[in-house]
């Protein structure tokens, strides 16, 4: 168990709907990433936040946005969904922004939109 | 831009035997290192990693070194056993400018070991 949590586990959508998936991070960890796995583009960075603050952003859709919360945990909003969004999203986190620190990934969020 | 090759899979192995996973990588500066496990419907789990050239990472019997001179970070192991069937990936990680933090990945490969 890393310590990071993600809900849901699990979500079914149609096209065209909004979803929100939630992340806590481990005890003590600022900064939380967003990553998309897919069988086509594999691992992909989504966005970064360090102690509520956006600090970097990958190939992210312009119809996803995210947040981090006072209390540090973060939200993916994936809005305007597409088959092609169907995918495993993780959250991970660490104690710093830095190249060298290390990240601690949840379980992931099974995304299908049908 | 800032890239990860790691060997075509899968990698099937019998126990026992020893395991080499190839990882080269491109990047602008001097990135840290890492090899993550997956297991099945798991997430990643932080393997191994190393932040400088010659370092060495270790962990449950797996090493890696990083090697600046042919840009490489082979993952190798002595003896596998039945448990260590997983997906492992290669990434790395810089410590500025917009890639400041995430991870880049390899393609993960697939490794099956049989009794």
């Amino acid at each position: 168990d890393s310590g990071v949590t993600q809900t849901p586990k699990h979500l079914i959508t149609a096209t065209g709907q909004r979803v929100t998936l939630r992340c806590s991070p481990r005890s003590g960890d600022l900064s939380v990433y967003w990553y998309q796995q897919s069988l086509d583009q594999g691992l992909q960075f989504l966005i970064q936040y360090y102690n509520g603050e956006e600090r970097a952003k990958g190939n992210i859709l312009e119809r996803f946005s995210a947040q981090q919360f006072p209390d540090l945990h973060s939200e993916l909003n994936l809005s305007s969904l597409e088959l092609g969004d169907s995918a495993l999203y993780f959250c991970a986190s660490s104690v710093a922004p830095g190249g060298s620190a290390e990240q601690y990934f949840g379980p992931g969020t099974r995304l299908t939109v049908t | 831009g800032n890239s990860v090759t790691q060997m075509e899979g899968p990698v099937t192995l019998s126990e026992e035997a020893f395991l080499t996973i190839n990882c080269t990588y491109t990047a602008t500066g001097y990135p840290s290192l890492f090899w993550y496990v997956q297991y099945p419907g798991e997430g990643l789990q932080l393997l191994l990693k190393a932040t400088k050239a010659d370092d060495k990472g270790s962990n449950k019997g797996f090493e890696a070194t990083y090697r600046k001179e042919t840009t490489s970070f082979h993952l190798e192991k002595g003896s596998v056993q039945v448990s260590d069937s997983a997906v492992y990936f290669c990434a790395l990680s810089l410590a500025g400018g917009t890639s400041y933090g995430k991870l880049t990945f390899g393609q993960g490969t697939i490794l099956t070991v049989h009794p």
